[in-house]
């Protein structure tokens, strides 16, 4: 079955430090990844996405992901933290066998402190 | 600039009601979903369809229906609503259905009381 975890409900940076918000997947065969953000009171924008190629993705507003198959990780990173970057992310999900159902992950909110 | 527009930021209906709510994209996506999202739970997928009267039932469509007549509208139908129904829904619409990313509507809040 796949799933997708977020381990922690919520993160606090300080703007200007690095943040980091965790992903962890299992799918049937290879991985399409995302990543999608959520401001208050509105739907979800999209972040970036890994299909195939380079592990290293990047992606809208200075964010970057890393695809890892070993540890089947998608860890959503940002060198510099900023205020505006305050908001719910998401993780999601497919496989390339066994269906095309897209799966999310709980969310991750992020709170950067000026 | 592409576009899923949600026919209502907030409802309240009673339980009971027949509810409809409705999607619409402007961008030709074959592929059109219904979620509803819940603090805690993620986006949980109701129904999706990948042409137009065609659907296929999600994770959680107990208590639901949709409805594609035509490509761009994609409706999702309370039959009798109920309490445990309240929550955000979000539409969202996509090229394919997974190497691309979805375009999500800006969610409608519904509370059944």
């Amino acid at each position: 079955a796949q799933s997708v975890a977020q381990p922690e409900d919520q993160v606090n940076v300080a703007e200007g430090n690095p943040l980091t918000v965790k992903c962890t997947y299992s799918v049937s065969g290879n991985p399409y990844l995302f990543w999608y953000v959520q401001y208050p009171n509105r739907g979800l924008q999209f972040l970036l996405k890994y299909i195939t190629g380079d592990n290293l993705v990047k992606g809208s507003y200075g964010f970057e992901a890393e695809f890892n198959k070993s540890q089947t990780s998608f860890h959503l990173k940002k060198p510099s933290a900023l205020v505006s970057d305050s908001a719910l992310y998401f993780c999601a999900v497919r496989g390339t066998t066994g269906g095309f159902k897209t799966i999310f992950g709980a969310g991750t909110r992020l709170f950067v402190k000026a | 600039d592409v576009k899923v527009t949600q026919s209502s930021r907030y409802l309240v209906k009673r339980t009971g009601e027949k509810v409809f709510l409705e999607c619409v994209q402007d961008m030709d996506h074959e592929n059109m979903f219904w979620y509803r999202q819940d603090p805690g739970l993620g986006l949980r997928l109701i129904y999706f369809s990948y042409d137009v009267k065609m659907k296929e039932k999600g994770d959680i469509p107990e208590g639901y229906s949709v409805s594609r007549e035509k490509k761009e509208r994609f409706s999702l139908i309370l039959e009798s609503a109920s309490t445990n129904q309240t929550s955000m829904y979000l539409c969202a619409s996509s090229f394919d259905s997974g190497r691309t990313e979805a375009f999500f509507g800006q969610g409608t809040r519904l509370t059944v009381v």
